[in-house]
């Protein structure tokens, strides 16, 4: 069964630092791998996503991330974070079927 | 892009009784997808539409949940005879299907508690 996991449950930063979240997934064929996020009291947004093509992939607010399929792996990154990023981050994947599956979140909190 | 729309935004009721919500998609858009979200955990699938066909349903979804999209716009979820566990967000998504694929645009989500 696929399954998604995020190591980070909850990270805390000082604006303008550098933010890497991991994200693995299991699953041995063709993957489409997203990532969400979900701002206080707010509803889940896209921030990007990888269906194929470069695997470098470039989202909203100055977001990338990383597929890197050896290590079944899709990092987010963000080279400066802002007060504004905090917010819980959710990587998803689907595969054989359009059904998400999503890890268990990323709890941001930028302080200034 | 008036968005996915989730009725109603809070359900409280007892243990036993039923409960039904409402998800209006993303106008154009022909496939719908309800997931179920408890406290520390990413959302969790439960159904999905493509227009009135409900293509797939988890495994993990008791025979009280029973969800319905009669003409292919909006869904109604009901979940009959409710117990403690029930107590999460559920969530609606929609998206366009093109061929390829098509991101989820969800909804803000109805937060049922059980008494």
């Amino acid at each position: 069964a696929q399954s998604v996991s995020q190591h980070n449950h909850h990270v805390i930063l000082s604006e303008a630092a550098s933010l890497e979240l991991g994200c693995n997934y299991s699953y041995g064929g063709t993957v489409n791998l997203f990532w969400y996020v979900q701002y206080p009291g707010q509803h889940l947004q896209l921030l990007l996503k990888y269906f194929s093509g470069d695997p470098l992939v470039k989202g909203i607010k100055g977001f990338e991330a990383e597929f890197i399929k050896s290590k079944f792996s899709f990092n987010l990154r963000k080279p400066s974070v802002q007060w504004s990023d905090t917010a819980e981050y959710f990587c998803a994947v689907n595969a054989d079927t359009d059904k998400l599956i999503f890890g268990t979140g990323t709890r941001l909190q930028v302080f200034p | 892009d008036t968005g996915v729309s989730q009725n109603p935004r809070h359900k409280i009721t007892k243990r036993g009784q039923n409960v039904t919500f409402r998800c209006d998609p993303i106008s154009e858009h022909n496939r719908l997808y309800w997931y179920r979200q408890t406290l520390g955990q990413g959302p969790e699938f439960l159904t999905y539409f493509q227009n009135e066909a409900q293509l797939e349903k988890s495994r993990l979804l008791s025979d009280r949940f029973s969800a319905e999209r009669p003409k292919g716009s909006f869904s109604t979820l009901e979940i009959q005879r409710t117990e403690q566990g029930d107590s999460a967000m559920y969530l609606c998504a929609s998206s366009l299907d093109r061929g390829g694929n098509q991101p989820q645009h969800f909804g803000d989500g109805t937060r049922l508690s059980i008494l």
